[in-house]
């Protein structure tokens, strides 16, 4: 059975402090995919990225950077320089790459940028 | 391109009552998720619909029943209503299953009381 953790409920940061979220997965599939959404107060969730489970290589858009690290089953988000539009619920998900391509997400954490 | 819509945003139901929410796919998408997202909870997959055939259901009793039409809209029905369906109700559309990455609506707010 798939699993995401997100440890961390709740951060709070000062403008401008660069912040990372941590994400931890669980799967016994050999193929899967990892993703990140944003969830504003607005209610929808807004894609900020996709990772597949062959493709280890860190990216970086913007302010906005991902660590994929499969030995440690960690997909952690970092947001560099924070701002008060970054303030949001964010999600970690999964999808195996079998059946009906579901996410499986983590219970969020709910992200708090101070000015 | 027009993104996924939902309606009506926010509904207030009494237990034991029927509701049905409705989701229109973004442009070009084929396949409808619904989920159901508690209060501080992360989102739980009730259904998937691919070319009007259900492609797949969560842990969800079978009062929640799902359509979706040739234009690839989609309805999600709750039946007998009990206070823990209370939540936000998420769609989310995708091209030919969801690796690639789903569009979400931006929900409807059911409260029952």
């Amino acid at each position: 059975a798939q699993k995401v953790t997100q440890a961390q409920t709740e951060i709070s940061v000062v403008e401008k402090e660069d912040v990372t979220l941590d994400c931890v997965y669980e799967t016994r599939d050999t193929t899967y995919y990892l993703f990140w959404y944003k969830q504003p107060p607005s209610g929808e969730l807004v894609f900020l990225i996709r990772r597949n489970s062959f493709d280890e290589q860190n990216e970086i858009s913007g302010r906005y950077s991902w660590n994929f690290q499969k030995s440690t089953s960690s997909f952690n988000f970092t947001i560099t320089a924070s701002q008060v539009v970054d303030s949001a619920v964010y999600f970690c998900a999964q999808i195996s790459n079998f059946g009906n391509e579901k996410l499986t997400f983590g219970t969020g954490t709910r992200l708090t940028i101070i000015p | 391109e027009t993104g996924v819509t939902q309606s009506p945003t926010h509904l207030i139901k009494t237990r034991g009552q029927q509701v049905t929410l409705r989701c229109s796919s973004q442009s070009g998408h084929n396949t409808v998720s619904w989920y159901q997202q508690a209060l501080g909870q992360g989102p739980q997959f009730i259904f998937q619909y691919y070319r009007e055939e259900e492609n797949g259901r969560g842990n969800f009793p079978p009062r929640f029943s799902g359509l979706q039409f040739p234009n690839y809209s989609s309805e999600l029905n709750v039946n007998a209503l009990e206070l823990d369906d209370s939540a936000l109700y998420l769609c989310a559309s995708s091209l030919t299953g969801g690796h690639y990455g789903y569009t979400f609506g931006s929900g409807t707010r059911l409260t029952v009381v």
